[in-house]
């Protein structure tokens, strides 16, 4: 799996876009980029995944740049039920997800 | 709720009893997964079950034995656990493993080992 570089923690205003990157230099042509979100003592919840075209779900919208070396998550209204953990994984089809620490996004009232 | 469901949600035991964690999925999923999760650090993957054959142990010591009589139902045995060993564990399931489908994960169970 690709190794995948975030940010430890981002704070967003309520009601604002959160965007979240995640660089992922060495990702090959067939691994995906996954999102997933974890909130305080739960299990980590999908959000979206993609190879190279920017997708979109009611949840949140990924923008993968053409080189495929970064992305970001976007929350376009972000909510204090937003705050967790978010999680970016670059993995193929033949592997399992290996999670590292994540961002630790904050909404703010 | 996810579709994946674990029991029981928080569970102490002493180093020498023995336990089990339950987890069950009724989503229709062939692939079954445990990962645990110690205090902040990174979720580490325990073990893997694919069409109810286990298909990955990632050096887990044998104080774990997992278990999976079908597709919908994942079990992990405990004995002679250890302080340390407390942590979040977390049970997911996928359609397929080694196919391009997202984990669904339980809401875990909470282990303190006094």
């Amino acid at each position: 799996d690709a190794k995948t570089t975030q940010p430890p923690s981002m704070d967003c205003a309520e009601g604002r876009a959160a965007n979240l990157p995640c660089n992922h230099s060495t990702i090959s042509g067939n691994e995906y980029v996954y999102w997933y979100r974890q909130i305080h003592s739960q299990g980590p919840q999908y959000i979206i995944h993609g190879l190279k075209n920017n997708e979109t779900n009611e949840m949140a919208s990924l923008i993968i740049t053409e080189d495929r070396k970064s992305s970001t998550l976007i929350l376009p209204h972000a909510t204090l039920r937003d705050t967790a953990v978010y999680y970016c994984i670059a993995t193929n089809t033949g592997n399992q997800f290996y999670f590292g620490t994540g961002t630790s996004l904050t909404v703010i009232p | 709720e996810t579709g994946v469901t674990q029991t029981p949600r928080h569970l102490v035991m002493g180093m020498t009893n023995k336990k089990s964690l339950k987890c069950e999925q009724h989503l229709g999923h062939n692939a079954m997964y445990w990962y645990k999760q110690s205090a902040k650090k990174p979720l580490e993957l325990m073990f893997v079950y694919n069409f109810k054959e286990q298909t990955e142990n990632n050096s887990v010591p044998s104080r774990f034995s997992p278990e999976c009589p079908n597709s919908s139902h994942l079990f992990l045995h405990l004995h002679t656990l250890q302080p340390e060993d407390s942590a979040l564990y977390l049970c997911a399931s996928s359609q397929a493993h080694r196919e391009n489908y997202g984990y669904t994960f339980g809401s875990g169970t909470r282990l303190t080992v006094v």
